[in-house]
């Protein structure tokens, strides 16, 4: 089962920032933090990962706050086709019979026009 | 190229035929992957292949048989379904087994079964 807690639900307004929140209370030092995305009818993306330092690529920026007990993702200029299901995961890289990348329930976000 | 390719897109079939799901990606990766993503809910890891042989299996019934020919191909053959395994089967890819997090997913094949 997931072990990240994620709101079901936000709006954004485009061309703001778009700042997902995502608990992972119980992470361990193994585990990272993913992002994926899944736009209505297609397969998930990946976005971003991060163990404990803060992220950037060209999609998107990863917060991980200090403890590593949550973290939050940030679109810097949403767009009406950031609109997609936003999952945040733990993945634990030291490998063996864990390492499945299991998907929770995400965020559904919604730019608005 | 970055892309994994799931033919068919879309499948119908009975309960009694027997078809197959393919995938395929020339990424050179050597880790491939099926989930199964009912509507409005997450993806679902069925099996993973890591360098060719299935490394998991997530207590899948027998009816769907996971099959890796070759390091770029991966198959999911279908038989005896029932109605509540339609389904989007979505395949993915990732480099290497156990290293890294960031899968390639294809677009998916939508199956109904009848």
């Amino acid at each position: 089962d997931a072990k990240t807690t994620q709101p079901p639900s936000m709006d954004c307004a485009e061309g703001r920032a778009a700042n997902l929140p995502c608990n992972h209370s119980t992470i361990s030092g193994n585990e990272y933090v993913y992002w994926y995305r899944q736009i209505h009818s297609q397969g998930p993306q990946y976005i971003i990962h991060g163990l404990k330092n803060n992220e950037t690529n060209e999609m998107a920026s990863l917060i991980i706050t200090e403890d590593r007990k949550s973290s939050t993702l940030i679109l810097p200029h949403a767009t009406l086709r950031d609109t997609a299901v936003y999952y945040c995961i733990e993945l634990d890289h030291s490998g063996g019979s864990n390492y499945k990348l299991t998907f929770g329930k995400g965020t559904l976000l919604t730019v608005n026009p | 190229d970055t892309e994994v390719t799931q033919t068919p897109k879309h499948l119908v079939m009975g309960m009694t035929n027997k078809k197959s799901l393919k995938c395929e990606q020339h990424m050179g990766h050597r880790a491939m992957y099926w989930y199964k993503q009912k509507a409005k809910k997450p993806p679902e890891l069925m099996f993973v292949y890591s360098y060719e042989k299935l490394s998991i299996n997530e207590s899948v019934p027998s009816r769907f048989s996971p099959e890796c020919p070759n390091s770029s191909l991966l198959n999911l053959h279908l038989h005896a379904l029932q109605p509540e395994d339609s389904a989007l089967y979505l395949c993915a890819s990732s480099q290497f087994p156990g290293v890294t997090g960031e899968l390639f997913f294809g677009e998916g094949s939508r199956l109904t079964v009848l």
